[in-house]
């Protein structure tokens, strides 16, 4: 059973470009959630979202970044006209239903550098 | 709003030794989840060990347990017979159900712990 799937691994973009970060939950998981972890820093929430619908929102930046979790495929965060300032680790992190003891099963990241 | 506080930013313990890392955490919850999550050279975020806030017990998995303190707001994760593949970064992490509806973590800094062979 593959675990959740992020790519690309790094990436790196020009100020004002657009990111585009994917994460593929694990097989029967219909609950994401993304966090950001900037350098030294714990993991911060961004957005949780299920199949075709965001949940909550309340971590992520008002302008420039959005989500979704389409019916088909994977979860996207999409980071438009980028700065510095969003150089990071992106994870996802998913699992099969919204309890609270049920474990998020995390990606690798994506490293989002921003030149 | 819930907060995660991890005093000891780095910590070394020598091989085959006992190490204990610091976690507090502010709630006015009473029902909520503590998880211990490593965090190796990687990057991957390994699940280590979790508490229920209701269960008084202290939850161990193999050479990993933890004392949850309630009252005390206090979750600290002690290592018995370090190994060298114990290196990484562990972050302390706190969950309940939030009005926004949904379960999210909220992470404390992490602790860098060496392992001296």
């Amino acid at each position: 059973n593959a675990g959740v799937m992020q790519n690309p691994r790094h990436l790196v973009r020009r100020r004002g470009q657009e990111a585009r970060l994917r994460c593929s939950p694990m097989k029967g998981h219909s609950h994401v959630y993304w966090y950001r972890q900037l350098p030294e820093e714990g993991l911060k929430f961004m957005v949780y979202l299920q199949k075709e619908n965001i949940i909550d929102e309340s971590g992520m930046p008002k302008e420039r970044f959005s989500a979704e979790f389409p019916k088909e495929g994977p979860s996207i965060l999409r980071i438009q006209q980028v700065v510095r300032g969003d150089s990071a680790a992106y994870f996802c992190a998913s699992s099969p239903r919204a309890r609270m003891g049920q474990p998020q099963h995390f990606g690798d990241g994506t490293r989002l550098s921003i030149l | 709003a819930q907060t995660v506080t991890q005093s000891q930013p780095e910590m070394s313990v020598q091989e085959a030794e006992t190490v204990t890392l610091s976690c507090t955490y502010d709630t006015s919850e009473s029902d909520y989840y503590l998880f211990w999550y490593k965090q190796p050279p990687s990057r991957q975020m390994i699940l280590v060990i979790r508490q229920e806030a209701y269960k008084q017990q202290n939850a161990t998995e193999n050479r990993f347990s933890v004392n949850f303190q309630k009252a005390a707001k206090s979750f600290s994760l002690k290592i018995s017979d370090s190994q060298l593949g114990d290196a990484a970064m562990y972050f302390c992490a706190y969950r309940s159900f939030t009005g926004a509806g949904s379960y999210q973590l909220t992470f404390g800094k992490g602790t860098k712990l060496s392992v001296i062979p």
